[in-house]
């Protein structure tokens, strides 16, 4: 257990709808990062939140947005949902906002329909 | 563009054979290198990690790597597999330049019992 955890673990909706997936880092932990995985893409990085404020941007699309929250847990929106949305979604946290190890949460299986 | 390769995508060996997953990168500046194992239907856990010193890391469950800088490689090795070890490796690298965590494409390590 890395002390990362993610809500909810599975996720099922349809096309065009908007789903938020929640995250909440290790203790003591300031910096949150979002992860999505595919099949074809493999592991990708989306963004990077450090102590509430955006750090870094990946492939992020511009339907998928996140944010951290004062107590630090952060959340990830995607809407206008497509079928290749469906992936597993990682959370990660580190100490800080540098080169820091990541350690990863449980992730959550999105599947479009 | 900054890249980690995994050479092998499939490896599939009998209990107590070694093991060599090979690792490279193309990144500028000061890197720091992690190799994860996502077992199946689990998440990432973090193998082993080199951030400096001595080139040759030993992680958990046996594994090590050896950073050579040189070559820029990071491959993970382990001298007598199990079939526990069932799992998919991913090398990951995150550059002082860009603060993100790039992953390979990983190997999925199937051990026959």
């Amino acid at each position: 257990d890395s002390g990362v955890t993610q809500t909810p673990k599975h996720l099922i909706t349809a096309t065009g709808q908007r789903v938020t997936l929640r995250c909440s880092p290790r203790s003591g932990d300031l910096s949150v990062y979002w992860y999505q995985q595919s099949l074809d893409q493999g592991l990708q990085f989306l963004i990077q939140y450090y102590n509430g404020e955006e750090r870094a941007k990946g492939n992020i699309l511009e339907r998928f947005s996140a944010q951290q929250f004062p107590d630090l847990h952060s959340e990830l929106n995607l809407s206008s949902l497509e079928l290749g949305d469906s992936a597993l979604y990682f959370c990660a946290s580190s100490t800080s906002s540098g080169t820091d190890t990541q350690y990863f949460g449980p992730g959550t299986r999105l599947t479009v329909l | 563009a900054q890249s980690v390769s995994q050479h092998n995508h499939h490896v599939i060996l009998s209990e107590a054979a070694s093991l060599e997953l090979g690792c490279n990168y193309s990144y500028g500046g000061t890197v720091n290198l992690f190799w994860y194992v996502q077992y199946p239907g689990q998440h990432l856990q973090l193998l082993l990690k080199y951030f400096s010193g001595d080139p040759l890391v030993k992680g958990i469950k046996g594994f090590e790597a050896e950073f050579i800088k040189s070559k820029f490689s990071f491959n993970l090795r382990k001298p007598s597999v199990q079939w526990s070890d069932t799992a998919e490796y991913f090398c990951a690298v995150i550059s002082s330049n860009t603060g993100k965590l790039i992953f390979g494409q990983g190997t999925t390590l199937q051990v026959k019992p």
